[in-house]
This record gives C-alpha cells, structure tokens and sequence, in this order.
C-alpha cells in the first residue's frame, strides 16, 4: 500500500463546474498537507498549503484535511478551461526530517 | 510564493557528453535541494536529496556516479548527468526547502529542465 493514494484521472468537467481532487493516507503522523498545480512540461506549483485538519480557503480553491479519516480534498469552484493541469497532493511531518510524499497526480481537464 | 530558477531550459545533447543543470532559490535559503524526475504523464521520482555542504543521498536505484550532485551553498545546487545516454531524456526538475522554523514544511519548485539525449 502507497502511503499516499490519488486517483490519476484523467477528470474531464465542464467549465463552471465544482470539482473535488482527493487524496488518502495511510501515515497518521503527516501533519502538512500541500496541494500543487503542475501545467503541462512546466515544474509544480504551491497552490494551497494546511496545517492539520480544518479548511482553508483562498480564491476559488478550497482545501479540506480531515485527518480522522486520514483525508484531504482539494475544491475548485466555477472551474475554468486554465484550471486544465495536474494536480498533485503531497504531505509531510516534522518526525522523519519533513520528508514529504507525493501523490500520483490526477489529471484534470475543463471543457470551454 | 518563494521562487526557484533551473537552468538550462531545455538542452539537447550528444550520447557521450555531460550535462550541467542550475538550480537557484532567489529569494530564500534552500537549506536542503531535491532532484526528481518527469516522464511523461507520470508523477515526480525522487532523484536524490541535498544538504548545503553534504553529500547527496540518493534513492534507491539513482546511479550516483551517473547524476552528481552539488549543493554547495544556499541558493545553489546543480546536478550534472554524466555521459548521458537517450534513456536519460527526461524532465528534471528540482525543488527547495528553507531550513526555519516555519519553512521546513513545504517545497517550492523550478520551471524543470528537459534533456534531450541524441
């Protein structure tokens, strides 16, 4: 079992659409969990960045961690064709030296 | 955001020679440094991590004689890919890490670099 599970897609919406990306994890000590954007043949990009449980939210984006269910969510709201990307999400704990894991990627797609 | 720059974008090369990729942190200390590499429609692979002033460790199955790696100080790391063959055409790309409370817990990403090995 990977220590972090994401579904690679490919996810393909509408424009306007709410999209949900998602991510499990089987380490309970991750206690930073990170959302990035990686445009085709370009390097990741931090897109949300949370601390333990809770939200947070910035824009049209919303991260969610839930880490009873070891958990986290990324919300993209009114999503547009540039929102075309994939998405990675990737987590870490200070035990370990902050090594942080990554998720496969789920690619997603917004359809004008 | 805190940026990271690689350098060369982009290089093609013979089979045979070597190859020098840049990475910089512009506006923060990169304390540690990580290679990964791309291939397409795939997920980042872990090269190898580095320390200012240490040697690298590498993953399993990372040839370190192959890649080298040098991070000698805080807003510089290079890898350079040794006689580079078409099998090591690929997108690398680097990331860095500040050291300080605070700012250990998450990467920050280069543009990549793409190698092409004739």
């Amino acid at each position: 079992q990977k220590e972090v599970e994401q579904d690679p897609g490919p996810l393909s919406v509408p424009e306007g659409a709410i999209v949900s990306l998602n991510c499990t994890y089987s380490n309970s000590a991750f206690q930073y969990f990170m959302w990035y954007r990686q445009y085709s043949r370009k390097g990741p990009e931090l897109l949300m960045y949370t601390y333990s449980s809770g939200n947070k939210e910035d824009g049209r984006f919303t991260a969610q961690v839930d880490k009873s269910s070891k958990y986290i969510s990324l919300f993209i709201r009114d999503s547009q064709p540039s929102d075309s990307a994939t998405y990675l999400c990737a987590m870490s704990a200070d035990t370990g030296g902050f090594k942080t894991i990554f998720g496969a990627g789920t690619r997603l797609f917004v359809k004008a | 955001g805190a940026v990271v720059s690689q350098h060369p974008s982009r290089v093609i090369c013979k089979s045979g020679t070597s190859v020098k990729i840049e990475c910089r942190s512009l506006d923060f200390q990169a304390t540690t440094m990580f290679w990964y590499r791309q291939f397409p429609k795939q997920s980042l692979m872990l090269m190898a991590t580095s320390n200012e002033g240490s040697k690298a460790t590498y993953e399993q199955g990372v040839e370190k004689d192959k890649f080298l790696i040098n991070h000698a100080s805080l807003t510089l790391s290079t890898l350079t890919v040794t006689s580079a063959h078409p099998e090591d055409s690929s997108f690398y790309i680097c990331s860095g890490r500040g050291g300080l409370a605070g700012d250990q817990e998450t990467q920050y990403f280069g543009p990549g670099t793409r190698l092409l090995v004739l």
